[in-house]
């Protein structure tokens, strides 16, 4: 099973509006719609800021936002600030006959 | 609030064996109806599933690692572990331990960084 394709890196000014995709296949963003985005910041547990596509856990600012379409999921993080400057990465459930999760490689955002 | 705490060697021969412990407070692993999960992110990759135990103790494994890799829970200490057997350069990694909750993780360790190296 193949990792799902994010760009190495994205950036923005403060103010405004990102895009980050992760382009999976049939098999797994196609078919389920259990994809979940986490924030990292080296040093820190990973966070969880999307699940289930769209769906923002108690806590998560309302400038993030998911969707997906066909194969491909897309985190959309608006009014960027410079504490979003950090690392975000995809996950999705791939599993057919058995349990399996697979992730993306990992988008770097640069707030300029 | 749930926290996890990832302990083990940072440095293991190549052929030998990995063992990591996850220490989880705040919840119960053999008790709370969750998946307990080991996730590994090596340098320049993708992070990577390698597997999970719920509170039956019954555990799903990424077929990449089966052959290798076995994830146990100790109910008296509130723990559950890793084991990776043959390591080889490969399995250089900053290892995490996280809950999963219907297939998200809700709640992560720091992650600790293990060499395979002689």
């Amino acid at each position: 099973q193949s990792a799902l394709t994010q760009p190495a890196s994205v950036s923005g000014s403060p103010g405004q509006t990102i895009t980050i995709s992760c382009a999976g296949t049939s098999s797994d963003v196609g078919k389920y719609d259990l994809v979940s985005w986490y924030q990292h910041h080296p040093g820190r547990p990973p966070q969880l800021i999307i699940y289930e596509v769209s769906k923002r856990p108690s806590g998560i600012s309302d400038r993030f936002s998911g969707y997906k379409s066909a194969n491909t999921a897309f985190l959309t993080i608006s009014g960027l600030q410079t504490e979003d400057d950090s690392s975000y990465f995809c996950c999705s459930y791939a599993g057919t006959s058995i349990f399996l999760l697979v992730f993306g490689g990992g988008t770097k955002l640069t707030v300029l | 609030q749930v926290q996890l705490r990832e302990s083990g060697p940072g440095l293991v021969k190549p052929s030998e064996t990995l063992s990591l412990i996850c220490s989880v407070s705040g919840a119960s692993v053999t008790r709370d109806n969750y998946y307990w999960t080991w996730v590994r992110l090596p340098p320049g990759k993708a992070l990577e599933w390698i597997g999970h135990i719920d509170n039956t103790g019954n555990t799903n494994y990424n077929p990449s690692l089966k052959s290798r890799v076995a994830i146990s829970a100790d109910k008296s200490k509130n723990q559950f572990s890793l084991s990776l057997r043959s390591v080889t350069t490969a399995d250089t990694a900053l290892y995490f331990c996280a809950r999963d909750v219907l297939q998200r993780f809700e709640s992560w360790g720091q992650g600790t960084l293990v060499d395979v190296s002689s």
